[in-house]
């Protein structure tokens, strides 16, 4: 079946650090790859996406790359700020699915000013 | 913009009362799910809806049952509720495609005394 397998957390990174999370997948198809953001009380949200091989997804200066070879989305912002202090989410899904996406268990990241 | 709401934000119930969560979509998808977030154990899956009265269980569906009579409304129910079911529920959807990224509500936090 399905995985994800993200970063494990907490992180805490001082504004203007440069963030990467890790997360690698298994899946049978040709998944679509997705970060989620969840801000704290609230719900996810989707904060960038890629549907095939090399794809690059990218959102308010987060960026990741679906690399096929190393089954692998890591999420990268060349300098983050107190605001992007959350839960980050990395998940995918394929049309094998049902539309049920995976997900992986989150990573929690704090910026301190 | 699209949107998903769930009837409450917080609700306290006693053990044993009956439950009902309501999720609302304006988006008409075709697939809509129930999920509860706990504190290290990420986002797990009780139930999904592909369509008008269709369900299939989750990886957690035990003590809870749903309904979809419209294509827009999925509702979760706790027959009995317990102090174990005192978690975050979320809702969300997706439309039937080619990438399934899902919507998010932003989650009732349920207490069970």
């Amino acid at each position: 079946g399905n995985s994800v397998t993200q970063m494990e957390g907490p992180v805490t990174l001082s504004e203007e650090a440069f963030l990467t999370i890790n997360c690698t997948y298994t899946a049978t198809g040709y998944p679509s790859l997705f970060w989620y953001v969840q801000y704290p009380g609230e719900g996810l949200q989707l904060l960038l996406k890629a549907t095939k091989a090399d794809d690059k997804g990218s959102n308010k200066g987060f960026e990741a790359t679906y690399r096929k070879e190393t089954t692998s989305f890591h999420l990268e912002k060349g300098s983050v700020q107190v605001s992007d202090s959350a839960v980050y989410f990395c998940a995918l899904s394929d049309r094998n699915s049902a539309g049920k996406s995976t997900f992986g268990d989150g990573t929690t990241l704090t910026v301190k000013p | 913009d699209v949107k998903v709401t769930q009837s409450s934000r917080y609700l306290v119930k006693r053990t044993g009362e009956k439950v009902f969560l309501e999720c609302v979509q304006d988006m008409d998808h075709e697939n809509m799910f129930w999920y509860r977030q706990d504190p290290g154990l990420g986002l797990r899956l009780i139930y999904f809806s592909y369509d008008v009265k269709m369900k299939e269980k989750g990886d957690i569906p035990e003590g809870y049952s749903v309904s979809r009579e419209k294509k827009e409304r999925f509702s979760l129910i706790l027959e009995s509720a317990s102090t174990n079911q005192t978690s975050m529920y979320l809702c969300a959807s997706t439309r039937t495609g080619r990438s399934y990224e899902q919507y998010f509500g932003p989650g009732t936090r349920l207490t069970v005394t």
